[in-house]
């Protein structure tokens, strides 16, 4: 059972580069979201999607796009890497209570990348 | 817009004792859940517990218990019997209810627990 799986896990960059970090989930989650975590600031969403075709603003977007053009992946792309970005990225995902399913509708999290913009 | 405040940057508790870690929420929504996840040094993520707003009985699994208390928007954290594994940093987190978007979660600053022998 692979659940999400983020990559890479740890990437180094200079300032102005570009990238996309990847997020795929084998468990038919229509909702999936991404975060940034740094320290004494828990973790801000930056985008999210609740079913492909469809991705919204998080708290904390500038600086970053989405897509989803499958319910299974939803990539992270950082078209001009700041220094202000270096954090550790999670890619999370749940069935989506809009849809009307029941239960608690707890995130399922990837691993994390750790990034890092010299 | 919804908030989540934990007021506890770091927690000391000696083993096999309880520790509560406080969380507090502010939301207009009278339909919301209420979650806590752990993250050990290794990084990852754990899903703990979960407490609707509308469930009558606090949400309790194993050595985890939430003290929901809904006039006072705070659900705390109890961990009975405290081990040395349950060293680790403790997010609460909030996701509003309403008809449309009913997915996000916002999360908490964190509380850093070490338990000691």
């Amino acid at each position: 059972n692979a659940g999400v799986t983020q990559t890479p896990k740890f990437q180094v960059l200079k300032t102005g580069q570009s990238m996309t970090l990847q997020c795929a989930q084998d468990m038919n989650h229509e909702y999936m979201s991404w975060y940034r975590q740094d320290p004494g600031m828990g973790l801000r969403l930056i985008h999210y999607s609740v079913g492909a075709g469809i991705t919204d603003q998080g708290e904390v977007p500038n600086g970053y796009n989405v897509s989803r053009s499958t319910t299974e992946d939803f990539p992270l792309r950082l078209l001009s890497a700041a220094p202000s970005q270096t954090s550790v990225y999670f890619c999370a995902s749940s069935y989506s209570r809009f849809k009307g399913v029941a239960g608690a509708g707890e995130l399922f999290f990837g691993e994390g990348s750790r990034l890092t913009v010299l | 817009a919804q908030k989540i405040t934990q007021t506890q940057p770091g927690m000391f508790v000696q083993e096999k004792e309880a520790v509560t870690l406080d969380c507090t929420y502010d939301t207009s929504d009278p339909s919301y859940g209420l979650f806590w996840y752990k993250q050990p040094s290794s990084g990852e993520m754990i899903f703990l517990i979960y407490q609707g707003s509308y469930d009558q009985q606090n949400a309790t699994e194993g050595r985890y218990s939430l003290n929901f208390q809904k006039a006072r928007k705070s659900a705390n954290l109890v961990i009975s019997a405290s081990q040395l594994g349950d060293s680790a940093m403790y997010f609460c987190a909030m996701r509003e209810g309403s008809a449309y978007n009913t997915d996000k979660l916002i999360f908490g600053t964190g509380t850093r627990l070490q338990v000691f022998p």
